[in-house]
């Protein structure tokens, strides 16, 4: 498996439930990251968190980090149609290689 | 809008051909990353330029190259193409290149190979 892998690949929500998200990677890092992508197009970044920090919150995002378990989550409270899109996580390599890594995402739908 | 441009937007070619796919950073952004993104694939790292040196080197095929112009855009050239190349190609362009810096992605050039 690659450094950062989301869980789960998929999912369905409806409209104001909250969407969990996992990512769990391999190396040490430095700090974690969390992009989202709507259908085709760019990425967006929408939260950082270091490797000293446990959890920080932006909106109605949640991010965890638990370095010992090298797991992270992402959440998102009263989800929202809009907020249909893939979400990656990204993390660098200790080492301070420069690399990002990002995982192949959780794909994430809300009904309306 | 991110800032940061990438043409072409769609690019169709033949087997064994050359391309070159362009990017332009953010106003001020020195760093420059490139990334491949198969159909339901994560995105893989290829390269990593900052201020026209090659910072970080991911899985970047031999038959790829990349460089970063003295004005700071950036341009992939992939040669000798390959069914398995068709792909979305991602430009993203950071401030200072460091881990913790935020990445701003282009719209990104989706290219065909047939």
């Amino acid at each position: 498996s690659q450094q950062g892998e989301e869980d789960p690949q998929a999912l369905s929500i409806q409209e104001g439930e909250n969407a969990t998200m996992n990512c769990s990677y391999k190396t040490s890092i430095n700090n974690l990251q969390w992009y989202r992508q709507n259908s085709g197009r760019g990425l967006v970044h929408l939260i950082l968190i270091r490797s000293n920090e446990r959890e920080k919150h932006s909106g109605r995002l949640r991010v965890t980090l638990d370095t010992s378990k090298k797991s992270s989550s992402l959440l998102i409270t009263a989800s929202r149609a809009a907020d249909t899109a893939s979400y990656f996580c990204a993390t660098d390599e200790k080492a301070g290689t420069y690399k990002y890594i990002f995982g192949t995402g959780t794909r994430l739908k809300v009904l309306a | 809008d991110s800032g940061v441009t990438q043409t072409p937007k769609h690019l169709i070619t033949a087997t064994g051909q050359r391309v070159t796919l362009r990017c332009s950073p953010r106003s001020g952004d020195l760093s420059v990353y490139w990334y491949q993104q198969s159909l339901d694939q994560g995105l893989q790292f290829l390269i990593q330029y900052y201020n026209g040196e090659e910072r970080a080197k991911g899985n970047i095929l031999e038959r790829f190259s990349a460089q970063q112009f003295p004005d700071l855009h950036s341009e992939l050239n992939l040669s000798s193409l390959e069914l398995g190349d068709s792909a979305l190609y991602f430009c993203a362009s950071s401030v200072d290149g460091t881990s913790d810096d935020t990445q701003y992605f282009g719209p990104g050039t989706r290219l065909t190979v047939l």
